[in-house]
């Protein structure tokens, strides 16, 4: 079963930073996109950042580049996203979800509140 | 950037009806576009991929259809359990989402 936990959530001041995980099982990691996607409260869903699944492409939504860095450890299965210079408009919950050989999202995970207030 | 446009951004209806979301692109993008249906407190979930192309377990009451610029996604016979927000994305470009439409029981 193919399962994806995200971690590393919190409550965090304005220009803080914060590491994302998401720990993935029941499917070869090593073969598949990844991406993370945000909601913030009471909001539609965005889009934020991407990693091929050799780790060797990255892709980030313009709100966020230069301020969030999404990688993998395809040794471990773990997915990442480094966020810095956060802002309260970063306030959300953060999915983690998988790609397919389409590209589209076949699977989420339950995602992990970031809070970013004073 | 593509920008994805659902319509309407908000609908009632009852158990049974028969219901259509609507999404326009503003740029072509083929058939490069996911359908989502997400509950309060939960990851969203694919129901319809490839404009048309139901995902494995979703029961036939829903269809999509489309391409190039207008989507549309049909719920017939509407259940309890259909209730919820459904959001369309494009994967032709940036993966951008629509607003999202939610589905309220009248």
């Amino acid at each position: 079963e193919v399962q994806l936990v995200e971690s590393g959530g919190g409550l965090v001041q304005p220009g803080g930073s914060l590491r994302l995980s998401c720990a993935a099982s029941g499917f070869p990691f090593s073969k598949y996109a990844m991406s993370w996607v945000r909601q913030a409260p009471d909001k539609g869903l965005q889009w934020v950042s991407a990693v091929s699944n050799s780790d060797e492409k990255t892709y980030h939504a313009d709100s966020v580049k230069g301020r969030f860095t999404i990688s993998r450890d395809n040794s471990k299965n773990i997915l990442y996203l480094q966020m810095s210079s956060l802002t309260v408009e970063d306030t959300g919950i953060y999915f983690c979800a998988k790609g397919n050989s389409e590209d589209w999202f076949d699977r989420w995970g339950q995602g992990t509140l970031v809070t970013v207030s004073s | 950037d593509i920008q994805m446009t659902q319509s309407p951004s908000s609908l009632s209806a009852s158990v049974g009806d028969r219901v259509t979301i609507t999404c326009r692109a503003s740029q072509y993008i083929g058939t490069w576009l996911t359908w989502y249906q997400q509950k309060p407190g939960k990851a969203p979930e694919a129901l319809v991929y490839k404009a048309s192309t139901l995902q494995n377990g979703v029961p036939s009451r829903f269809s999509g259809s489309g391409s190039g610029t207008y989507f549309t996604l049909t719920i017939s016979d509407l259940q309890p359990h259909d209730f919820a927000t459904y959001y369309c994305q494009e994967y032709h470009s940036h993966n951008t989402f629509g607003q999202g439409t939610k589905l309220e029981i009248k």
